[in-house]
C-alpha cells in the first residue's frame, strides 16, 4: 500500500527568501512522485514528478524535488519565494499498480509576505 | 481547446434539482478520475475510469452517478443532493492505469457546486 505525509500544513515565508515544503512518503514498490500545485479557485497544475531517472528533479518556476529513497522523503524547494508562488501544495506518490493510481497528500498552504 | 476542460465552472442548485457535471479531455488519455475537494478535508478520489470501464467507486454515495461514454468524456450526474456535497469537483485524466509512469494525471479547473 502506498502513503504520503505532509508534515506542514501551512508554511510561511517573506519574498525572496527560500521555499522547503516536506514530504514523505510510503510504498511497496518503486513509487512515482508528483508535486502538484492548485492557485485559489482553480485545478491542480503539475510542478515536477520523479519517475526513477534522477533524484533531483527540476519544475517549472524554479522549483526542485530530491527524492531521497533511504528517507523516504521527497521535499519541494526553491531559492527564492515571489509572491505568485503563494498556493496550496500537494505531494502524491504512486506505485503505478492496482487501480487506484495516485495518492494525494492533504497539502500545505504557502503564504509569501511582501 | 486544450488540455481538461469542464463545464459548468460554477452551479447552484437545490437539494431536488438534478444536474450534470460534464469533463472533456482533449490529450488522447484512456483513463479518467472524478475527485471532490471540500474546504480542509483532503482531495477525495471518487470514481476511475480506464478505457471507459469504472475501475473504482470509492464508498460515493448513489445520489452521484457517473458515466463515461467514451475515453475523452466524462460526466458526473446529481441528484437530491445535500448540502453536505458543496465542494469543488475536479476532473482529471491520465494516459492510462496500471504503468506507473503514464499515471500523471491532468486536471481541470473544476465545477464549484452550492447545494442550497
Amino acid at each position: 500500500a502506498q502513503s504520503v505525509t505532509q508534515l506542514d500544513s501551512h508554511v510561511s515565508v517573506s519574498e525572496g527568501t527560500p521555499v522547503l515544503l516536506r514530504c514523505n512518503y510510503s510504498s511497496s514498490y518503486s513509487p512515482s512522485l508528483f508535486w502538484y500545485v492548485q492557485h485559489p479557485n482553480k485545478g491542480l497544475q503539475l510542478l515536477l514528478k520523479y519517475t526513477s531517472a534522477a533524484t533531483l528533479v527540476k519544475g517549472i518556476n524554479g522549483f526542485e524535488a530530491e527524492f531521497k529513497k533511504s528517507e523516504t522523503s521527497f521535499h519541494l524547494t526553491k531559492p527564492s519565494a515571489h509572491m505568485s508562488d503563494a498556493a496550496e501544495y500537494f505531494c502524491v506518490v504512486s506505485e503505478g499498480t492496482g487501480r487506484r493510481a495516485l495518492t494525494f497528500g492533504s497539502g500545505t498552504r504557502l503564504q509569501v509576505q511582501p | 481547446e486544450t488540455g481538461v476542460t469542464q463545464t459548468p465552472r460554477h452551479l447552484v442548485m437545490g437539494m431536488t434539482n438534478k444536474k450534470s457535471l460534464k469533463c472533456e479531455q482533449h490529450l488522447g488519455h484512456n483513463a479518467m478520475y472524478w475527485y471532490k475537494q471540500s474546504a480542509k478535508k483532503p482531495l477525495e478520489l471518487m470514481f476511475v475510469y480506464n478505457f471507459k470501464e469504472q475501475t473504482e467507486n470509492n464508498s460515493v454515495p448513489s445520489r452521484f452517478s457517473p458515466e463515461c461514454p467514451n475515453s475523452s468524456h466524462l460526466f458526473l450526474h446529481l441528484h437530491t443532493l445535500q448540502p453536505e456535497d458543496s465542494a469543488l469537483y475536479l476532473c482529471a485524466s491520465s494516459p492510462q492505469l496500471g504503468r506507473s509512469r503514464l499515471n500523471e494525471q491532468f486536471f481541470g479547473p473544476g465545477t464549484r457546486l452550492t447545494v442550497l
